[in-house]
């Protein structure tokens, strides 16, 4: 099946850095990725809808400037946590829309990068 | 707007023993429905998906789920459980085509299924 990964799978940083993971289709072409926040033992929340060569729709309550993204290629959408604060950390999860009839393609998700803001 | 309720947060379970994960959803339109597991420290893997035709779907590893669009459910079931499907499983739904197709995944808040021999 459809591959999507993720890179870092880990990541520590100090407060006040900020942090960029990568989201990459590996054997299709995504024009649509989402990106998902999970906190521990919690449902993931989506946070926004990734669109090649686009801006991104940031859910409700995301704040835009705080999680920067940017889908520049049809294979590689990037999440950049900007002044990381320990609050940030999390486990952050993609997910890219493969092939399909319509918009029924089926979703698949990375293997998710956990962020620690020390 | 579309919300999904897993009615347990965790299901202990004895190896071999029947098993049911709860979820119902809310939606004033016609949905798709998902169920996806997760290994610790894992993304979130496809187990099966209802999208249209026959309410009873199958996974390849013996996991069932029901669509029920009377009661709103979409519970999942697997007659006999092994240590290995011990995990997070989460129920989704998103829109069906027609209303503007599967785009977002809402998702339940997460049901934990510890299977101990």
């Amino acid at each position: 099946g459809a591959v999507v990964s993720q890179h870092p799978s880990r990541v520590i940083c100090k407060s006040g850095t900020s942090v960029k993971i990568e989201c990459r289709s590996l054997d299709f072409q995504a024009t649509t990725m989402f990106w998902y926040r999970q906190f521990p033992k919690q449902s993931l929340m989506l946070m926004a809808t990734s669109n090649e060569g686009s801006k991104a729709t940031y859910e409700q309550g995301v704040e835009k400037d705080k999680f920067l993204i940017n889908h520049a290629s049809l294979t590689l959408s990037t999440l950049t946590v900007t002044s990381a604060h320990p609050e940030d950390s999390s486990f952050y999860i993609c997910s890219a829309r493969g092939g399909g009839t319509g918009t029924t393609g089926e979703l698949f998700f990375g293997e998710g990068s956990r962020l620690t803001v020390l | 707007a579309q919300s999904v309720t897993q009615l347990d947060s965790q299901v202990p379970v004895f190896e071999e023993a029947p098993v049911e994960l709860r979820c119902n959803y809310s939606s004033s339109v016609s949905v798709y429905l998902f169920w996806y597991v997760q290994y610790p420290n894992q993304g979130l893997q496809l187990l099966l998906k209802y999208l249209s035709g026959s309410t009873l779907v199958k996974s390849i590893n013996g996991f069932e789920a029901e669509f029920n669009k009377s009661q709103t459910s979409f519970h999942l079931r697997k007659p006999s459980v092994h240590i290995s499907d011990t995990a997070e499983y989460f129920c989704a739904v998103s829109l069906s085509l027609s209303f503007g197709g599967y785009n977002k995944l809402i998702f339940g808040a997460g049901t934990r299924l510890a299977v101990h021999p």
